[in-house]
């Protein structure tokens, strides 16, 4: 089993539509996870962390549970500029400063 | 400016050449990492470091060497440059405490012939 798993999508979504994207993690003793936002040919940055109660940020909101090694991303009321990849990333168990990124999943949203 | 940053942004360099990738955080985090970026494999990591003087290797270490003498830079070396080499390379820093988040620098887009 890969270490972060990723649909990679690309998922095409029309403007105002919900998404969710869905990853899986192996490593059962990681303690940090987030999601990242990736556009084309830049460099990954942090969308949001995600915590155990689960948490939002506007039109975001992220979900986890421990129990099924699961992480996921809403977007509601997608915008043109949500276009991007987003990447899935736990911390490594065996070096805290270290993290396992996922492949991503590629969002397309169309006008 | 406070950040992350690299230099330089685009490298063409030929097979057996040596290069070297700068990478400077005015952050002062203790943490560091390169990593590299090539389709259908996502990030990978080379090697990272906890704090000055101290450099462990990532999944990907052959072929690369790094040092780290000041907090604040992290160069990559490609000792002898092979063609899969090519890639786009990313240098990140984090500050672990009750969260590991990284923060990525803008990359080096580095081409091998």
């Amino acid at each position: 089993r890969k270490e972060v798993e990723q649909d990679p999508g690309p998922f095409n979504v029309p403007e105002g539509a919900t998404v969710a994207f869905n990853c899986t993690y192996s490593n059962s003793a990681s303690q940090s996870f987030f999601w990242y936002r990736q556009d084309c040919r830049k460099e990954p940055k942090l969308l949001m962390s995600v915590y155990s109660s689960g948490n939002e940020d506007g039109r975001f909101t992220a979900q986890l549970n421990r129990a099924s090694q699961y992480i996921s991303l809403l977007i509601r009321d997608s915008k043109l500029s949500d276009s991007a990849t987003y990447l899935c990333v736990v911390n490594n168990r065996g070096s805290q400063g270290n993290l396992i990124f996922g492949k991503g999943t590629k969002l397309s949203v169309k006008p | 400016d406070a950040g992350i940053t690299q230099s330089p942004r685009y490298k063409i360099t030929e097979t057996g050449r040596q290069v070297t990738l700068m990478c400077h955080q005015t952050w002062s985090h203790s943490y560091m990492f390169w990593y590299r970026q090539d389709l259908g494999h996502g990030l990978r990591l080379i090697y990272y470091s906890a704090a000055a003087d101290i450099t462990d290797k990532g999944e990907v270490p052959d072929g690369y060497v790094v040092s780290r003498s000041k907090t604040e830079n992290f160069p990559l070396t490609l000792e002898s440059a092979t063609r899969s080499q090519t890639s786009v390379y990313f240098c990140a820093s984090s500050e672990p405490g009750t969260s590991y988040e990284q923060y990525f620098g803008p990359g080096t887009r580095l081409t091998v012939t």
